[in-house]
């Protein structure tokens, strides 16, 4: 039982380049988030799922696109990276609603655009 | 709109002081309220949630939490601190009743010294 893993661990990126970060968990969870984690800032949400097929906007979407395509899988598509997104990102899944279920978070991403 | 306050972007401690991060949150309803504990380059693990039962909240690893409604404040205590606690707090309450939205404080970064 592996959780939720996330690939790459560490990214560049060059300005306009376009990148997917994968995010992966066994756990048979319905509901999976993506974040973004600034320097000295909380977490912030961009998109999420609460099942295959169901995608919705969280509070930093713009620049980004998602899919879930099966309950694991919880891609993440960067299309013209600015440097603006140079950011630790976080996967994430629960159960269910996460404020009556605990939210289990992947290792991160940490990307950098230059 | 809801949103929570970390009090002390650092703190330090000695091995074997008590711990206190302080936590205050805005809420217009009776909100679930969570902290998460970040070790260096790696996910987010939950330490403890408060849902409104019990207003003390035990945790992992010795931490307790008390949601005072009246303070609007849910600090996080233990009582004796070990080297292992170095590491980053989020203070979290969900976004809204019955959501799946979470909103993190921007982080108490604890340093314990030997």
């Amino acid at each position: 039982n592996a959780g939720v893993t996330q690939t790459p661990k560490f990214r560049i990126l060059k300005i306009g380049q376009s990148m997917t970060l994968q995010c992966t968990q066994d756990m048979n969870h319905n509901y999976m988030y993506w974040y973004r984690q600034d320097p000295g800032m909380g977490l912030k949400l961009i998109y999420y799922s609460v099942g295959a097929g169901i995608t919705d906007k969280g509070e930093v979407p713009n620049g980004y696109n998602v899919s879930r395509s099966t309950t694991e899988d919880f891609p993440l598509r960067l299309e013209l990276a600015a440097p603006s997104q140079t950011s630790v990102y976080f996967c994430a899944s629960s159960y269910s609603k996460g404020g009556t279920y605990e939210q289990y978070f992947g290792p991160g991403t940490r990307l950098t655009v230059t | 709109a809801q949103s929570v306050t970390q009090l002390d972007s650092h703190v330090s401690v000695s091995e074997g002081t008590p711990v206190l991060l302080r936590c205050n949150y805005s809420s217009s309803y009776s909100p679930s309220l969570f902290w998460y504990v970040q070790h260096p380059n790696k996910g987010l693990q939950l330490l403890l949630k408060y849902t409104s039962a019990a207003t003390l909240v035990k945790g992992i690893n010795g931490f307790e939490a008390e949601f005072k409604k009246s303070e609007t404040s849910f600090h996080l205590t233990k009582p004796s601190a070990h080297m292992s606690d170095a590491a980053e707090y989020f203070c979290v309450v969900t976004e809204s009743y019955n959501t799946d939205k979470l909103i993190f404080g921007t982080g108490t970064r604890l340093q314990v010294f030997p």
